[in-house]
């Protein structure tokens, strides 16, 4: 079984400039989930999609984070533009349906200069 | 509140057995949830214990739960170089979609 594919691996951009990740989820997964993860923290909740609406984004800062699910499946996380602070492990992870078990992706991970 | 703490490092030697443990503050989680991250990876799920339970034992892993004190620990048996990781506590709160998670235990096995 294909597990959640995450890409790019790395990115490094300057502060003030926009930075797009995508997701692709276990085949079939209902749930979706983007996580933060800062160095040497736990991951932090960003946002979570079930299927292609969203159920808490409660932890994003949404002005200057943006994300999409289109048709349920692939999933992108924006950031425009970017501060210094938004350096970490971007991690996505899917669940067959709310309440089950997460499966994560690898991360991106990204530094802002 | 919503708070899941954990100690930073533990070192063992190989084949010790290693017990990394975790509080939380949420009295109302259904589940908690052992992860481990390897370097440059991302988490991957070990294994889990539903809040009614007071052990699971999974092959080298054995979880126990004492609600009471809301602490969790995991035991790894006969614990391996591969066993070196970052290990992570979660809890999943009732009626939410919420993971929480610990700040992570960084397991160094030593020969």
């Amino acid at each position: 079984e294909a597990g959640v594919a995450q890409s790019p691996r790395y990115k490094i951009i300057e502060k003030r400039q926009s930075v797009a990740f995508w997701c692709n989820p276990i085949s079939g997964h209902a749930t979706l989930y983007w996580y933060q993860q800062i160095l040497g923290q736990g991951p932090k909740l960003l946002i979570q999609f079930q299927n292609n609406g969203v159920v808490d984004d409660s932890q994003l800062p949404k002005d200057r984070f943006s994300a999409e699910r289109l048709k349920g499946v692939d999933s992108t996380l924006k950031i425009q533009p970017a501060k210094l602070e938004d350096s970490a492990v971007y991690l996505c992870a899917s669940s067959l349906q709310r309440w089950e078990k997460l499966f994560f992706g690898s991360g991106t991970q990204l530094s802002v200069l | 509140g919503e708070d899941v703490e954990q100690s930073l490092f533990l070192s063992v030697r190989e084949g010790d057995s290693s017990v990394i443990n975790c509080t939380y503050t949420d009295s109302s989680s259904t589940y908690l949830y052992w992860y481990k991250q390897e370097p440059g990876a991302g988490l991957q799920l070990l294994t889990y214990i539903f809040s009614n339970m007071d052990m699971k034992q999974d092959q080298r892993l054995t979880v126990l739960l004492n609600k009471k004190d809301k602490h969790l620990s995991l035991r790894i048996a006969d614990t391996q170089t591969g066993d070196s990781a970052i290990y992570f506590c979660a809890e999943s709160i009732t009626h939410t979609d919420k993971l929480i998670f610990g700040t992570g235990t960084r397991l160094q096995v030593f020969p």
